[in-house]
């Protein structure tokens, strides 16, 4: 099973500011990687896959980057509408596996 | 407009079985992957199991591999997930997922049924 590994754990970050979340794999999923958003009480939405596309209606301050083993998203001014639980996904092979989140708050 | 529509959860006691159902509207079913995804009380998701469009290929995460079992009817436009021996640790949200613009991503989500499983 490829582990997926995301840090920080939690991110306190001002409005307009930039956040860069991290997400590590146990193995190469070459560019396998997708990104997702929750907020509390509502289902993840697809923000970016293939490491670095985003889905359709995301906005552009939104941006995946990496490959391998090494990925980062970035939002790059950060909305009251952002701050959420963010979650990387591989889906490389038929055993898909998500990292533990990363916690993005309000500074 | 797509929708996923989970029913079928509820309380239940370890070593029992509870199905799990998802009707799908909206979309073309059976030109999609669906998959499982689920998420205990105040934790992160987890991959359960999913499905190719025409039933040929299966996965099932490590932690329900020969306990649960998915299908689906193209005919119905529903999935399903039959869950066998349950444990405390099955206890969660499942989430019904449609694939997404790749094979393997979630672009559409159910709203999520919960499974309890406790004595």
């Amino acid at each position: 099973e490829i582990v997926m590994t995301q840090s920080p754990a939690a991110l306190s970050v001002s409005p307009g500011e930039r956040a860069t979340l991290s997400c590590r794999a146990s193995q190469s999923v070459s560019s396998n990687l997708a990104w997702y958003q929750q907020k509390p009480g509502q289902a993840p939405r697809l923000l970016i896959y293939g490491a670095s596309t985003r889905a359709t209606g995301i906005p552009a301050r939104f941006s995946g980057s990496g490959s391998g083993t090494e990925f980062t998203l970035t939002i790059s001014s950060l909305q009251s509408e952002d701050f959420a639980v963010y979650y990387c996904q591989q889906y490389n092979n038929w055993l898909y596996t998500f990292g533990q989140g990363t916690k993005l708050e309000i500074e | 407009e797509v929708q996923l529509v989970e029913s079928g959860g509820g309380l239940v006691q370890p070593g029992r079985s509870l199905s799990l159902s998802c009707a799908a509207s909206g979309f073309t079913f059976d030109d999609y992957d669906m998959h499982w995804v689920r998420q205990p009380p105040g934790k992160g998701l987890e991959w359960v199991s999913g499905i190719s469009w025409n039933s040929d290929r299966m996965g099932y995460a490590d932690s329900v591999k020969g306990r649960f079992t998915i299908s689906r009817d193209n005919a119905k436009n529903s999935l399903y997930l039959q869950m066998n021996s349950l444990r405390a640790e099955d206890t969660a949200l499942y989430y019904c997922v449609k694939d997404g613009p790749v094979a393997g991503t979630g672009d559409n989500w159910g709203q999520g049924i919960l499974v309890i499983v406790s004595s």
